[in-house]
C-alpha cells in the first residue's frame, strides 16, 4: 500500500514571496490533515478535510494561508506572503477510519524562508 | 481543552539499558492516546497507541506504554534499547474527531 505522498520535500524562499505544497493521501482515506511542525516542537494541526469540506481550521492563519482539497482526494496548502516564522516542516496526514484514529504521516516539505 | 506535556526534552542513555519517556496530558472528556517516532528527514511514525481496554499498551519495536487514568500519563518504556532507537519521540492525545494534538516531543540519543 502506497504511503502519503507530499512535494517538493525541500523548498527555500524570500520572505514575501508565495509556495504552494502538495498532498496525495493513502487512497480511499477520507480525512486528511495539515500540521505545521516548527524546529524544536511537536507538529500543530492547521486543517482538517473530511472528503472535500473543511472539518477545522481554527488554528489556519487564513489572512496568508489557504488550504484546498478539490475533488476529495490530494490537497494543495498555499503561503501567500510568506513570512520569516513560517520557517517550518509541513506535514500531510490521512485517516481512514474515525474508530482506530491513526493517522499516517508523509514525509513531509522542510520550507525556509529568508 | 486538551493538552500533553512531555516531561523531558531529551533522554541520553547507553545501549541496551532501559528508557522511560514521560507524558501527561489534560483533558475533560474520553482520550485516545499515542505514541509517534520521528527519524531524521521523515515523517511520523505511529509506535502504539491507547483507544481503550487493556491500560497496558504493546508496541512496535519492543516498545510499550501504560495508560494512568488517575495520573493522566501515558508514559513510554523499553527494557533495552538500540542505536536504531535514536529519535524525536512524540506523545499525543485525540479525542473522536481526530485532530491530534502533541507534546513538545524527547529526543533519545542512545549512545555505544
Amino acid at each position: 500500500e502506497a504511503g502519503v505522498a507530499q512535494s517538493p520535500r525541500y523548498k527555500i524562499i524570500e520572505k514575501r514571496q508565495s509556495v504552494a505544497f502538495w498532498c496525495n493521501p493513502i487512497s480511499g482515506h477520507a480525512t486528511l490533515y495539515w500540521y505545521q511542525q516548527i524546529l524544536g516542537q511537536g507538529p500543530k494541526l492547521l486543517i482538517q478535510f473530511q472528503n472535500n469540506g473543511v472539518v477545522d481550521d481554527s488554528q489556519l492563519p487564513k489572512d496568508r494561508f489557504s488550504a484546498e482539497r478539490l475533488k476529495g482526494v490530494d490537497s494543495t496548502l498555499k503561503i501567500q506572503p510568506a513570512k520569516l516564522e513560517d520557517s517550518a516542516v509541513y506535514l500531510c496526514a490521512s485517516l481512514l477510519d474515525n474508530a482506530y484514529n491513526e493517522q499516517f504521516f508523509g514525509p513531509g516539505t522542510r520550507l525556509t524562508v529568508l | 481543552a486538551q493538552s500533553v506535556t512531555q516531561l523531558d526534552s531529551q533522554v541520553p542513555v547507553f545501549e541496551e539499558a532501559p528508557v522511560e519517556l514521560r507524558c501527561n496530558y489534560s483533558s475533560s472528556v474520553s482520550v485516545y492516546l499515542f505514541w509517534y517516532v520521528q527519524y531524521p528527514n521523515q515523517g511520523l511514525q505511529l509506535l502504539l497507541k491507547y483507544l481503550s481496554g487493556s491500560t497496558l499498551v504493546k508496541g512496535i519495536n519492543g516498545f510499550e506504554a501504560e495508560f494512568n487514568k488517575s495520573q493522566t500519563s501515558f508514559h513510554l518504556r523499553k527494557p533495552s534499547v538500540h542505536i536504531s532507537d535514536t529519535a524525536e519521540y512524540f506523545c499525543a492525545v485525540s479525542n473522536q474527531g481526530g485532530k491530534l494534538i502533541f507534546g513538545q516531543g524527547t529526543e533519545l540519543s542512545v549512545k555505544p
